[in-house]
């Protein structure tokens, strides 16, 4: 158990909808990373949170979005859904902004959109 | 950018194999490495890193060197077992000039098979 937390564990939803996923990162953390595994792109880097303030981007869609609350747990906003975004999400979290660190992978949620 | 590439596999092995899985990495900066495992249903796992040149990760029998000049962090164990079956994942992260830094860069993974 990595202590990272992520509901809900699997999702499924139509295409067009909107979904959100939620990620608890470990205690202390107060960076929080979105990663997206599917099996033709492989694990992609999404977006990085770094105490409430976005740090760094990476192939994230203009239709999703994230942010980090003052409690440091992290919603990643998926909208306009395709039948390309089924996927598995991952959160990682790491203590500080990453380099060196060690990012601790949460389990994923499961995205499947019909 | 930043890419790391690694054999896909499958690799099937016999139980106490030698194992060897490559990684080669550009990188725009000086990255840290890192070989993360993903078993089967579950999220991943740190395996080892290293954080500058000549620096040997290890974890559980498992090491790699970080070799600058041939731009490389091979993966090896010298006896496997059929519980290391899994997919290893080779990444890179670069720090940013006064702070922070770009998520992980993965290579495809390569799936590993360890048969008894």
């Amino acid at each position: 158990d990595s202590g990272v937390t992520q509901t809900p564990k699997h999702l499924i939803t139509a295409t067009g909808q909107r979904v959100t996923l939620r990620c608890s990162p470990r205690s202390g953390d107060l960076s929080v990373y979105w990663y997206q595994q599917s099996l033709d792109q492989g694990l992609q880097f999404l977006i990085q949170y770094y105490n409430g303030e976005e740090r760094a981007k990476g192939n994230i869609l203009e239709r999703f979005s994230a942010q980090q609350f003052p409690d440091l747990h992290s919603e990643l906003n998926l909208s306009s859904l395709e039948l390309g975004d089924s996927a598995l999400y991952f959160c990682a979290s790491s203590e500080e902004q990453g380099g060196t660190d060690t990012q601790y992978f949460g389990p994923g949620t499961r995205l499947t959109v019909l | 950018g930043n890419s790391v590439t690694q054999m896909e596999g499958p690799v099937t092995l016999s139980e106490e194999a030698f194992l060897t899985i490559n990684c080669t990495y550009t990188a725009t900066g000086y990255p840290s490495l890192f070989w993360y495992v993903q078993y089967p249903g579950e999220g991943l796992q740190l395996l080892l890193k290293a954080t500058k040149a000549d620096d040997k990760g290890s974890n559980k029998g498992f090491e790699a060197t970080y070799r600058k000049e041939t731009t490389s962090f091979h993966l090896e164990k010298g006896s496997v077992q059929v519980s290391d079956s899994a997919v290893y994942f080779c990444a890179l992260s670069v720090a940013f000039t006064g702070g922070g830094a770009d998520g992980l860069t993965f290579g495809k993974g390569t799936h590993l098979i360890i048969q008894p």
